[in-house]
C-alpha cells in the first residue's frame, strides 16, 4: 500500500472552474511538497509546506498535520494548468521523499 | 542560468548493455537524487548523495550504481542486472538545511528505452 495517496487520479475541468486535488499520507512527515509535471516530463516544485496554507498566484496549498491531509487548489483554472500534479512527503532529514502517483489534470477551453 | 541538466533526453540501448545517465547541477547544492518514474506509479528513489564521495541506496537501488566525485555531478549507471530498465529517470538536487532539506529542483529527465 502506498503511504501517499492522491485523489482523484484524473480530473477534467472547464476553463475558469475551481479545482481541488487531495493528498493523504500515513507516515510522519517534516514537510509536504506539491509538484507539477508537464507533458514533456520536467517537474517543477510548486510548494513546500509543513503547516497552514501557502498561496502563489492562482494556486493555494493547505495542510492539516493532525489529519495527515493536504489539498492543492487551482482557482480560475486555465488550459495551461493542464499537467500532472504530484504530492510528495519528506519523511526524514536526508531529503528522502515519498511520492503519490499523481493527478492528471486537463483543463478545456 | 542556474539549473540541473540531464543528458541525453532520449536514450536507446540493447538489452544487456550498461548505460550511464548524466546529471549536472550548477546550483551549488549539496544533495543530489536519482528517481525512476513508471506509468501510473509515483517516483521512486534509486540513490541519493549528501556530500562528495558519499551516497546511499534508495528504495530501488538494485541494478543501478552511482558516483559522486564532484559536487556538481551525480551520474547514474543502469547495469545489465536491472531487470526492467525502461523508464523515465529524473535527477534532482537540493540545499541541505540544519536537520532538513530545502525544496528539490528537478532536471528535465532522461527517457531510457531498452530494446
Amino acid at each position: 500500500k502506498n503511504e501517499v495517496e492522491q485523489s482523484p487520479q484524473n480530473l477534467t475541468a472547464q476553463e475558469g472552474e475551481f479545482i481541488t486535488i487531495n493528498c493523504s499520507y500515513s507516515v510522519g512527515i517534516s514537510a509536504l511538497h506539491w509538484l507539477q509535471q508537464h507533458p514533456g516530463g520536467g517537474i517543477v516544485s510548486l510548494f513546500m509546506l509543513s503547516s497552514g496554507k501557502k498561496k502563489h498566484g492562482r494556486l493555494i496549498a493547505t495542510i492539516n498535520i493532525q489529519e495527515k491531509h493536504s489539498s492543492l487548489h487551482i482557482t480560475a483554472s486555465h488550459p495551461r494548468d493542464s499537467a500532472v500534479y504530484i504530492c510528495a512527503v519528506l519523511t526524514d532529514s536526508w531529503g528522502k521523499l515519498q511520492f503519490g502517483a499523481g493527478t492528471q489534470v486537463v483543463v478545456t477551453p | 542560468d542556474g539549473g540541473i541538466t540531464q543528458s541525453p533526453k532520449y536514450l536507446f540501448r540493447k538489452e544487456g548493455q550498461n548505460v550511464t545517465l548524466s546529471c549536472e547541477q550548477n546550483l551549488n547544492h549539496d544533495a543530489m537524487y536519482w528517481y525512476r518514474q513508471d506509468p501510473g506509479q509515483g517516483l521512486r528513489l534509486i540513490y541519493y548523495s549528501q556530500i562528495v564521495n558519499d551516497f546511499q541506496k534508495g528504495d530501488i537501488a538494485e541494478g543501478y550504481s552511482v558516483s559522486r566525485e564532484k559536487k556538481e555531478s551525480f551520474p547514474l549507471t543502469v547495469t545489465s542486472a536491472q531487470k526492467n530498465p525502461t523508464a523515465f529517470y529524473l535527477c534532482a538536487s537540493s540545499i541541505l538545511l540544519a536537520g532538513s532539506t530545502d525544496t528539490q529542483y528537478f532536471g528535465p529527465g532522461t527517457r531510457l528505452t531498452v530494446l
